[in-house]
């Protein structure tokens, strides 16, 4: 079946750090690719999304290619702040008559001022 | 904001007993969707309906039940509640039944006591 794995959290950086969270997935067909990110106290939000294989999903400074080839959707953002303190999921959807997000496991950030 | 409003906020409750947590999608979306995010589990798809008819299950055990009124607010319903259920309860909403975006509301936690 398809399934997502994330890099283990927690990850702890200093404000204005380089931010990398690995996630890599398997899937039949193809499948598109999401990062969801959830603050403190609320529900999920898209952060972005890429549909087919070298697409870049970009949102808030934050980026993600999709790389069929190592199967993976690594999550960057050049410089993190306070402000992107929360969990971050990984997410893979394919449809199959049906639509079903399969999550990661998810990734706790805290940034340090 | 999502749009996607979820009640109650919080629940608490005892063994065995029968809860209905609600659902409202944003205006215009047909499709609703419920995820269960527990420590243990990660965040698990449960069930999918798309104007009034179910479309997809996941891992959804045979106590709890859901539905799609005429109105597309949705409920989940949890029976026979055990100390495992306790978890937070999201529900997403999207306008179609396939690829769409997924807007989650802010959950319903629950405790069984």
């Amino acid at each position: 079946g398809n399934s997502v794995t994330q890099m283990e959290g927690p990850v702890t950086l200093s404000e204005e750090a380089f931010l990398t969270i690995n996630c890599t997935y398997t899937a039949t067909g193809y499948p598109s690719l999401f990062w969801y990110v959830q603050y403190p106290g609320e529900g999920l939000q898209l952060l972005l999304k890429a549909t087919k294989a070298d697409d870049k999903g970009s949102n808030k400074g934050f980026e993600a290619t999709y790389r069929k080839e190592t199967t993976s959707f690594h999550l960057e953002k050049g410089s993190v702040q306070v402000s992107d303190s929360a969990v971050y999921f990984c997410a893979l959807s394919s449809f199959q008559g049906a639509q079903k997000l399969v999550f990661g496991q998810g990734t706790r950030l805290t940034i340090n001022p | 904001d999502s749009g996607v409003t979820q009640t109650p906020k919080h629940l608490i409750t005892a063994t065995g007993q029968r809860v209905t947590l609600r659902c409202s999608p944003r205006s215009g979306d047909l499709s609703v969707y419920w995820y269960q995010q527990s420590l243990d589990q990660g965040l698990q798809f449960l069930i999918q309906y798309y104007n009034g008819e179910e479309r997809a299950k996941g891992n959804i055990l045979e106590r709890f039940s859901a539905q799609q009124f005429p109105d597309l607010h949705s409920e989940l319903n949890l029976s026979s509640l055990e100390l495992g259920d306790s978890a937070l309860y999201f529900c997403a909403s999207s306008v179609g039944a396939g690829l769409n975006i997924q807007y989650f509301g802010a959950g319903t936690r629950l405790s069984v006591l």
